[in-house]
């Protein structure tokens, strides 16, 4: 199976603040990476697919970008709406599998 | 309105069976291939099986491999798992959630999840 890492786990930022999450596979998925962002007790919500398009509905301050193994989300305005969990995930081969989520807190 | 509601979660001990139901509406929901994922309490999302639009192709995450079952229903809109031997690991919400590309992945669209807890 092919292993995400995210990092951080975790980060503090306050609103207004550019925000970079990265995402690394075990192996090269091509642009094969799509981002996820999650509240508490809602369902994933699609950011960006293949990498770097933005999924309809989504504000542009999100942007993704990467190939091959690296890959990093931005966010770069921070917004009140946008303190959640953020999780990538590849869809290059089975099983498709999930980094472990990053939470973005309020500092 | 893209809409998939997720239902028949509960309380069930170990070794037991549950069936989960998701009513699609807002599309053709004969058109797409569908996923189930789960998010154990306080954890992050795993992947847990997928079919192909027409029912021909499934595929499971090794962990659930010969214990549950995806299925669906084109006429009915609705997309099913059975779940079988659980096990206390299994204790999760389940989300479905529709593939927007024909393999497994991204996963446009997901339901308001349905809580499995498994505990003697």
């Amino acid at each position: 199976d092919i292993q995400m890492t995210q990092s951080p786990s975790s980060l503090s930022a306050s609103v207004g603040d550019r925000v970079t999450i990265t995402c690394r596979a075990s192996q090269t998925i091509s642009n094969y990476l799509n981002w996820y962002q999650q509240k508490p007790g809602k369902a994933p919500k699609l950011l960006i697919y293949l990498a770097s398009s933005l999924q309809s509905g989504v504000p542009s301050r999100f942007g993704g970008s990467g190939s091959g193994t690296d890959f990093t989300l931005t966010i770069s305005s921070l917004q009140p709406e946008d303190f959640a969990t953020y999780y990538c995930q590849q869809s290059y081969s089975l099983p498709p599998t999930f980094g472990q989520g990053t939470k973005v807190e309020i500092k | 309105e893209v809409q998939l509601v997720e239902s028949g979660g509960g309380l069930l001990q170990p070794g037991g069976s549950l069936r989960l139901s998701c009513a699609a509406s807002g599309f053709t929901f004969s058109s797409y291939a569908m996923n189930w994922v789960r998010q154990a309490p306080g954890k992050g999302l795993e992947w847990v099986s997928y079919i192909s639009s027409g029912s021909s192709t499934m595929y499971y995450a090794d962990s659930v491999k010969g214990r549950f079952t995806i299925s669906r229903d084109n006429a009915r809109n609705s997309l099913y798992l059975q779940m079988n031997n659980l096990r206390d690991e299994d204790t999760a919400v389940y989300y479905c959630a529709r593939d927007s590309s024909g393999y497994p992945g991204p996963f446009d669209y997901w339901g308001q999840g349905t809580l499995v807890t498994v505990s003697s």
